[in-house]
């Protein structure tokens, strides 16, 4: 079945760092891919999405690109303030019909001044 | 736009009772509901899918008898946990895929945490 592996956390930077949390997939067929963040005390939020392989999602200075030859969609960003730090979910959805979203396990990163 | 709402946002009951979480889409109509858990510090867990005027499809392992799912219109859908014990404790999360969307588009509720005493 589809499965999702993301690097596990914590993760800690410091504001400005470069961010990089690895995420691959296993799936058949053509999956989309998208990468949720979950702030303190709220519910998931779509962070950015891609749906067929080299698209590049990004949103708010995120950004991940669709890799069918690695299977993978790591996010990335240049340089994180305090205001990133959340849960950051990757997942994916199969191409058939309407079927449910698969997750990691999600990574939590912290950002300190 | 997109919204959608879940009520309530925590509850707290003792064990042996039920709790109704509702989980509406407040300015779509969705024809797709999914149930989630979270445990602490984990991921989603998809429990079920609710599709609008048919039962629900309920993943391996969780018992349909003990989480009723309800999804009687397109902007609602409830999750019933029937007779709660401690181990229910967590956080449910619904989301929806609005009826005119393409089928990758799911919006997420805040959350219910449930405590079960």
């Amino acid at each position: 079945g589809n499965s999702v592996t993301q690097m596990e956390g914590p993760v800690t930077l410091s504001e400005e760092a470069f961010l990089t949390i690895n995420c691959t997939y296993t799936a058949t067929g053509y999956p989309s891919l998208f990468w949720y963040v979950q702030y303190p005390g709220e519910g998931l939020q779509l962070l950015l999405k891609a749906t067929k392989a080299d698209d590049k999602g990004s949103n708010k200075g995120f950004e991940a690109t669709y890799r069918k030859e690695t299977t993978s969609f790591h996010l990335e960003k240049g340089s994180v303030q305090v205001s990133d730090s959340a849960v950051y979910f990757c997942a994916l959805k199969g191409n058939s019909g309407n079927t449910p979203l698969v997750f990691g396990k999600g990574t939590r990163l912290s950002v300190i001044a | 736009g997109a919204v959608v709402s879940q009520h309530p946002s925590w509850v707290i009951c003792k064990s042996g009772t039920s709790v109704k979480i509702e989980c509406r889409s407040l300015d779509f109509q969705a024809t797709t509901m999914f149930w989630y858990r979270q445990f602490p510090k984990q991921s989603l867990m998809l429990m079920a899918t609710s599709n609008e005027g048919s039962k629900a499809t309920y993943e391996q392992g969780v018992e349909k008898d003990k989480f009723l799912i309800n999804h009687a219109s397109l902007t609602l859908s409830t999750l019933t946990v029937t007779s709660a014990h401690p181990e229910d404790s967590s956080f449910y999360i619904c989301s929806a895929s609005p009826a005119s969307a393409s089928t990758d588009t799911q919006y997420f509720g805040p959350g219910t945490r449930l405590t079960v005493l």
